[in-house]
């Protein structure tokens, strides 16, 4: 167990529709990393933020937007989905925000795009 | 732009025998490098990593890893391979100056036993 937790394990929706998923960090862990995971894609970093600023940013669609709150946790918002979106969204964290540190991965959020 | 490349989707090695993993990479000056390891139906999970210093990096689960800058190499290895080895094997690279960090596309280890 990593000490990253991700809700829900499991989202089904449809087309169009909005989602948020929500990541916890470890305790003590101040950044924290969006990544999504497909097939044909493999694992591709989202975006980063450090202590509830925005670090730096990947592969973000404009649909896509995330934050992290005063207490850490971090919610991606997801919306006008669309049947590519289905994807495993995983979240990771860190201590700091530099380069050196290995990151924390939860066990993932398993989007279906119907 | 830095990326990062596994060059085989799958590796397959016998119980007992030693295995590798490829990974070059590219980017600008002097790289982070870093192995994870995603078992199924789990996130990924962190092996080792190389900053500096020794070129030999040893890290979780008694593999290591071999650092070689003229080749822009980042091989994983292990002398005698597990079944329970077996998983998706994830190379990644971080430039100094960047945050960003790039995963390659996986390598898929089966160990037969």
């Amino acid at each position: 167990d990593s000490g990253v937790t991700q809700t829900p394990k499991h989202l089904i929706t449809a087309t169009g529709q909005r989602v948020t998923l929500r990541c916890s960090p470890r305790s003590g862990d101040l950044s924290v990393y969006w990544y999504q995971q497909s097939l044909d894609q493999g694992l591709q970093f989202l975006i980063q933020y450090y202590n509830g600023e925005e670090r730096a940013k990947g592969n973000i669609l404009e649909r896509f937007s995330a934050q992290q709150f005063p207490d850490l946790h971090s919610e991606l918002n997801l919306s006008s989905l669309e049947l590519g979106d289905s994807a495993l969204y995983f979240c990771a964290s860190s201590v700091w925000e530099g380069a050196l540190n290995e990151q924390f991965f939860g066990p993932g959020t398993r989007l279906t795009v119907l | 732009a830095q990326s990062v490349a596994q060059p085989e989707d799958q590796v397959n090695v016998a119980e007992g025998n030693p295995l590798t993993v490829k990974c070059t990479y590219s980017v600008s000056g002097n790289p982070y490098l870093f192995w994870y390891v995603q078992y199924p139906n789990r996130g990924l999970q962190f092996l080792l990593k190389y900053i500096t210093g020794d070129n030999l990096v040893k890290g979780s689960y008694g593999f290591e890893a071999e650092f070689n800058k003229s080749q822009t190499s980042f091989h994983l290895k292990k002398p005698s391979a597990l079944v329970s080895d077996s998983a998706l094997y994830f190379c990644a690279v971080r430039a100094r100056r960047d945050d960003k960090i790039i995963f390659g596309k996986g390598t898929r280890l089966h160990i037969l036993p």
